[in-house]
């Protein structure tokens, strides 16, 4: 069965550090992969996406970059982190090709605070 | 572009009670995916259905239920008899075909004993 793992799960970083959040998936292969973050108040936006090695595309201009450097691995990372960086993470993936003919699977999250 | 509304912010129910939660969505794909998420205090969402837009048949599954109507672009979920374990935040997403998700702003749904 596929399985999804994020880490870590709580984070506390000083403004202006760096940020490299992980994220792997076992049991499938070729993966679309993405990035979501959850600030306070509720909603859910989505930050990358990547449908192969190496492919990444943005959807919100910020703070932060992602990688994909191998197939089931997803890397959210910033150089230096803002204030405004602080919210909850979530990494997923769904099976590869379009339509979208299955669910997301999500990890477990990564609450990230700034201080 | 895609839009999900979720006009409900917060519902409190009584154990046992029925609640229903409200979701619209825009998009001009002939052919989209929608989609309801919990997510508990824990904060991992947790899949709960798949609707394409090309199948209208309402599903039950358990206490869960949902409708899904194409021409007032409504998804709506209800939980038959809440129990405790149902309060949490319940997100309706809309798919585009690379399977990015639109999520609406989410209802939390409180049930109380």
């Amino acid at each position: 069965s596929q399985t999804i793992h994020q880490w870590p799960a709580t984070l506390v970083q000083p403004v202006g550090s760096p940020l490299s959040l992980e994220c792997t998936v076992e049991g499938t292969s070729n993966p679309n992969l993405y990035w979501y973050r959850q600030a306070a108040g509720r909603g859910l936006q989505l930050l990358f996406y990547s449908v192969g090695i190496g492919q990444i595309s943005s959807e919100v201009p910020q703070n932060l970059s992602a990688s994909r450097p191998q197939d089931r691995q997803f890397i959210l990372s910033s150089k230096k982190l803002l204030l405004s960086d602080s919210g909850f993470y979530l990494c997923a993936w769904s099976s590869t090709g379009a339509p979208p003919n299955t669910e997301a699977f999500f990890g477990q999250g990564t609450r990230l605070t700034v201080v | 572009a895609q839009k999900v509304t979720q006009a409900q912010t917060e519902i409190s129910v009584v154990e046992k009670e029925d609640v229903t939660l409200d979701c619209v969505y825009e998009t001009r794909d002939t052919t989209y995916y929608l989609f309801w998420y919990k997510q508990p205090p824990s904060g991992e969402l947790v899949f709960l259905i798949r609707r394409n837009s090309f199948d209208e048949q309402n599903e039950i599954s358990g206490r869960y239920s949902w409708n899904f109507q194409k021409s007032t672009s409504s998804f709506n979920f209800t939980i038959t008899a809440s129990q405790v374990v149902d309060s949490a935040v319940y997100f309706c997403a809309l798919a585009d075909s690379w399977g990015k998700l639109q999520f609406g702003a989410g209802t939390q749904v409180v049930v109380t004993p």
